[in-house]
């Protein structure tokens, strides 16, 4: 039991690339969220889904697309790398509506020059 | 809007002391309330939660926390911490209506031997 994972553990962007960063949960959660870290500001939610093939807005999801294609994975992509972007992306997931315990992928540091 | 406010940057405690990390939230309707817990290049562990019930909520590690309804607070205690608690350590709360989690800026605890 993996739990929840992330891929790629770190990568450099030039500004203007694209780039999808996958997160694999294998506890049949169907909850999924994306957030990012940066000094001073805590974790930000970017975007979630409550379940299979749903996607919802979080506080910053500009300059950010997710899907939810499959249960297990929940994908952000990056169209357009800024340097703004740079940060450490944490997925999490949670079994469902009544359960209120995330639990976080390891995270993916994210450097765009 | 619900938000939580974790007013230390860093707190500093010996060895063996109690220790306390602050959190204040403003939510309407009844609060939920979180810790999480990040070792250094780690995702976030739930430490506890309130919902409902007990003003004092135990969690893992040894941890537990106070929830003041009168003062909004919800502070993260131990009565003896130990050099190994050193971590980040976030407050949560969940935006009501919605399963969107918001998240405090984080307090750096150092236990000092």
């Amino acid at each position: 039991n993996a739990g929840v994972t992330q891929t790629p553990k770190f990568r450099v962007l030039k500004t203007g690339q694209s780039m999808t960063l996958l997160c694999a949960q294998d506890m049949n959660h169907e909850y999924m969220y994306w957030y990012r870290q940066d000094p001073g500001m805590g974790l930000r939610l970017i975007h979630y889904s409550v379940g299979e093939g749903t996607t919802a807005k979080g506080e910053v999801p500009d300059g950010y697309n997710v899907s939810r294609l499959k249960k297990q994975n929940f994908l952000l992509g990056l169209e357009s790398a800024a340097p703004s972007q740079t940060s450490v992306y944490f997925c999490a997931s949670k079994r469902g509506t009544r359960q209120e315990t995330q639990y976080f992928g390891p995270g993916t540091r994210l450097l765009v020059l | 809007a619900q938000s939580v406010a974790q007013p230390e940057d860093q707190v500093n405690v010996a060895e063996g002391n109690p220790l306390t990390v602050k959190c204040t939230y403003s939510v309407s309707g009844n609060p939920y309330l979180f810790w999480y817990v990040q070792y250094p290049n780690r995702g976030l562990q739930f430490l506890l939660k309130y919902i409902t019930g007990d003003n004092l909520v135990k969690g893992s590690y040894g941890f537990e926390a106070e929830f003041n309804k009168s003062q909004t607070s919800f502070h993260l205690k131990k009565p003896s911490a130990l050099v190994s608690d050193s971590a980040l350590y976030f407050c949560a709360v969940r935006d009501s209506g919605t399963y969107k989690y918001i998240f405090g800026t984080g307090t750096r605890l150092k236990v000092l031997a």
